[in-house]
Formats: C-alpha cells, sequence, structure tokens
C-alpha cells in the first residue's frame, strides 16, 4: 500500500533562515508527488508537484529515489509561509491523493 | 481558473438532522470528485471518491448509507450525512479533477464545511 511520512508535525524557525519540510513516500513505480499548502483560513491549494519541477514562492522539491524521499525546500523562510504543509502522492490508477499528517509551518519574526 | 465551490460553509443543526453539502466546479466540468473529512488539527482524510454518473467509491470503514454521494452532473456533487449525530461533528472538504486521466492532474480544493451536530 502506498504510504507518506512527514516526520516532523511542527517546524519553527526565524524568519531568513532556510527550511526544509521532510516526506517520504513508500511507492511502487514512478510516483507523482504534489505538495499542498494549507495558509491559516483559506483552502488547501497545491504548491507544487515533481513533475513539473518549477519553484514556487521560492520552494523546491527534489524527488530522490534512493531515499524514497520527496523533502520541500526554501533557503530563506518568510512570515507568509506559515503554514500547514502536506505532502501527497496520488494513486495511479484512481487518482486519490494519500496525504501524509502534515507539517506546521511556523515563522517566528 | 479552476475553482471549486463548496456550500454551505458552515451549518449547526440537531441530532438526527440530515445535512447535504454541495461541491461545484465553476469554471471546469469534474469528472471526479473527492470527499474528504479533517478532524481538528489533523491530516485529511479520504472518504469517497465520486465519479460522475456512476456510484460513488468508498474508503474502508467509511458508511455509504451514512454518508449519501450523488455526482450527478460533471459540476455538481453532493454528500447527504444522513440523520446526523454529534460524533459526525467535522469539517467536511471536498475537491475536483477535471481530466479523464487523472492520475497525474492536481485536486482543486473547495472552502470546506463546518457540520456541527447538537
Amino acid at each position: 500500500a502506498q504510504r507518506v511520512t512527514q516526520p516532523e508535525k511542527l517546524l519553527s524557525v526565524f524568519k531568513g533562515a532556510p527550511v526544509e519540510l521532510k516526506c517520504n513516500y513508500s511507492y511502487s513505480g514512478s510516483p507523482e508527488l504534489f505538495w499542498y499548502v494549507q495558509y491559516s483560513r483559506q483552502r488547501l491549494q497545491l504548491l507544487l508537484r515533481h513533475i513539473s519541477r518549477e519553484s514556487i514562492k521560492g520552494f523546491t522539491a527534489d524527488l530522490n529515489k534512493g531515499e524514497t524521499s520527496f523533502h520541500l525546500k526554501k533557503p530563506f523562510a518568510q512570515e507568509e509561509d506559515s503554514a500547514m504543509y502536506y505532502c501527497a502522492p496520488p494513486s495511479s490508477n484512481t487518482g486519490k491523493l494519500i496525504f501524509g499528517q502534515g507539517t506546521t509551518l511556523q515563522v517566528k519574526p | 481558473g479552476a475553482v471549486v465551490s463548496q456550500h454551505p460553509s458552515r451549518v449547526i443543526c440537531k441530532s438526527g438532522t440530515s445535512v447535504k453539502i454541495e461541491c461545484r466546479s465553476l469554471d471546469f466540468q469534474a469528472t471526479t470528485m473527492f470527499w474528504y473529512r479533517q478532524f481538528p488539527k489533523q491530516s485529511l482524510m479520504l472518504m469517497a471518491t465520486s465519479n460522475e454518473g456512476s456510484k460513488a467509491t468508498y474508503e474502508q470503514g467509511v458508511e455509504k448509507d451514512k454518508f449519501l454521494i450523488n455526482h450527478a452532473s460533471l459540476t455538481l456533487s453532493t454528500l447527504t450525512v444522513t440523520s446526523a449525530h454529534p460524533e459526525d461533528s467535522s469539517f467536511y472538504i471536498c475537491s475536483a479533477v477535471g481530466q479523464s486521466v487523472i492520475s497525474n492532474q492536481p485536486q482543486h480544493f473547495g472552502d470546506g464545511t463546518r457540520l456541527s451536530i447538537l
């Protein structure tokens, strides 16, 4: 069965510090992975996806098949990055998302 | 683009009442919609997958007679919580995907519905 693990429930950093939100997955086959973000009082929205290899709001995520990881990184955190972040691979045949437990990122001034 | 509207945003009702939640894709046709439940400070738990014109697929442990899902058109899916009880109080979220081959497509989420059963 597919599984995704986000080991940190809360990550607290100071503004300007680097950020890495961890995500490990167990998946057979070549995974597509997403990072979703939920800002306070807003809907869940797509932050970035592995297949597009883009940087959104300064965040990047590299798929490491050897370590089965898809960690989310940003070199300099901003206060507006404070939110709940979810890592999620979709089921290959149904498209349903398997959400990790989520990590709350708290960026302090 | 890709806006999903969920209504109502909040509902408070008495135990035993049935509550209907609507999920609409406003600017695209949603072949598949998903319904999630989220408890405070926890992750989203998938309840069911809804495909237009066919029966919903429920996740293990989700009572299909309790949570009725209808996806009668390409822009609307409804979740009805039948004979709701206080333990059904939760935050319910829908999402929609517009493509027929959906495994690589991101889901677009509604704002969620806060259901409180007294």
